[in-house]
């Protein structure tokens, strides 16, 4: 166990739905940080999180949101679902801002029918 | 824009023998890099790292070298043990602190 929870482990849902993934971060750490896993792809930087605030973007789609709230857990918001958006999506965290060593969740996999 | 390419999907090695895993980069720019390691079902963990301004890396059976003027570096694993079949990924830093991963790389050990 990592001490970064993710949830829910498998999610099915049609194109056109609205899904959210939730990440609680490591007990003390600040920043989160989400990525996608597609089919033989590496992992894909999508948006990281420190504290509350918004601190880089990756190659996140318009259709897809993210937030941290106070208690620092964060929510991923994809809407508007693809086929092409079915993936592993892992949440990550660190204790300090700029920290090169993350800690990984153990995803949450998004079918899209 | 895959600015960190591993180029081998899978190696197969015999148990106690060594371990090579590839990876190449072209960002001139990352200043640090990480090797995780995967296992089914889990999230990726860290496994070792090495900082830019080094070209070697060493703990225990895992040893990272760099070469900037190549922009390549390698993870060898000696000896391979069973346990050490998972999937490997290569991560680089940028100086936004954004790490840049490649495909993986799934190395099965065989008995």
């Amino acid at each position: 166990d990592s001490g970064v929870t993710q949830t829910p482990k498998h999610l099915i849902t049609a194109t056109g739905q609205r899904v959210t993934l939730r990440c609680s971060p490591r007990s003390g750490d600040l920043s989160v940080y989400w990525y996608q896993q597609s089919l033989d792809q590496g992992l894909q930087f999508l948006i990281h999180y420190y504290n509350g605030e918004e601190r880089a973007k990756g190659n996140i789609l318009e259709r897809f949101s993210a937030q941290q709230f106070p208690d620092l857990h964060s929510e991923l918001n994809l809407s508007s679902l693809e086929l092409g958006d079915s993936a592993l999506y892992f949440c990550a965290s660190s204790v300090q801002y700029g920290a090169n060593v993350l800690t990984f969740g153990a995803g949450s996999r998004l079918t899209v029918l | 824009d895959q600015q960190v390419k591993q180029n081998s999907p899978s190696l197969s090695v015999q148990e106690g023998r060594i371990s090579i895993l590839n990876c190449d980069y072209t960002n001139s720019m990352f200043d640090y890099f990480l090797w995780y390691k995967k296992y089914p079902a889990e999230g990726p963990t860290f496994l070792i790292s090495i900082s830019s301004i080094k070209d070697k890396n060493e703990d225990g059976r895992f040893t990272v070298f760099l070469n900037k003027s190549a922009k390549h570096l390698s993870l060898h694993i000696v000896p391979s043990q069973p346990g050490d079949s998972a999937v490997y990924f290569c991560a680089a830093e940028s100086n936004d602190y954004k790490l840049s991963f490649g495909a993986g790389t799934t190395v099965t050990v065989r008995a």
